[in-house]
């Protein structure tokens, strides 16, 4: 059974317009979340991260927001670029646990068209 | 460059073959692992090692054999695997394998393996 969801497969946005990933999960131990972003022939790379004591955390064009009650995070890129075409991978776990304690979504391919 | 290379990028096996997979972080990471990710699937961690010491195995076929020689390098063995195992092998390193703030995981990009 999967714990974390990203059930929108793939998302197509206008260059400039804003994009809105979702994350919903199912433990609610949870409380760590993170953003990964994967080109093709390239391994994931970080994005940002969020702790459970927080409800929003932002770096630059990219805001990651959680819902604890809902067990939702979504990641916010404003505005989209055509380079943020990728793979992006919700990943979730226990903080001060183990990283290899992390559970991976299956991914939301993003499409951003000039 | 991501700080962790693998090689090779892609193999093809026989099914009666042994090869290896590498891994090298240039990052001085305590933590290494191993991910898998098949189609449609989600990543999912395989072997877990810190400071050269194995802490995790998820439950893996024997069939896939780790070695962890020093913090900086790691190897994924391979021999009789299946078609189903065709996939894209990940390497990975952090500084420890707490998940704390800071404390990212790097990943490598990938091999590509193809079973026939």
């Amino acid at each position: 059974d999967q714990q974390v969801k990203q059930n929108s497969p793939s998302l197509s946005v206008q260059e400039g317009r804003i994009s809105i990933l979702n994350c919903d999960y199912t433990n609610s131990m949870f409380d760590y979340f993170l953003w990964y972003k994967k080109y093709p022939a390239e391994g994931p790379t970080f994005l940002i991260s969020i702790s459970s004591i927080k409800d929003k955390n932002e770096d630059g064009r990219f805001t990651v927001f959680l819902n604890k009650s809902a067990k939702h995070l979504s990641l916010h890129i404003v505005p989209s670029q055509p380079g943020d075409s990728a793979v992006y991978f919700c990943a979730a776990g226990l903080s001060g646990g183990s990283n290899y304690k992390l559970t991976f979504g299956k991914g939301t391919l993003l499409t951003v068209n000039p | 460059e991501t700080g962790v290379t693998q090689t090779p990028r892609h193999l093809v096996m026989g099914m009666t073959n042994k090869k290896s997979l590498k891994c090298e972080q240039h990052l001085g990471h305590n933590a290494m692992y191993w991910y898998k990710q098949s189609a449609k699937k989600p990543l999912e961690l395989m072997f877990v090692y810190s400071l050269e010491e194995r802490v995790e195995n998820n439950s893996v076929p024997s069939r896939f054999s780790p070695e962890c020689p020093n913090s900086s390098h790691l190897f994924l063995h391979l021999h009789t695997l299946q078609p189903e195992d065709s996939a894209l092998y990940l390497c990975a390193s952090s500084l420890s394998h707490r998940a704390t703030s800071g404390n990212t995981i790097y990943f490598g990009e990938g091999s590509w393996l193809t079973v026939v």
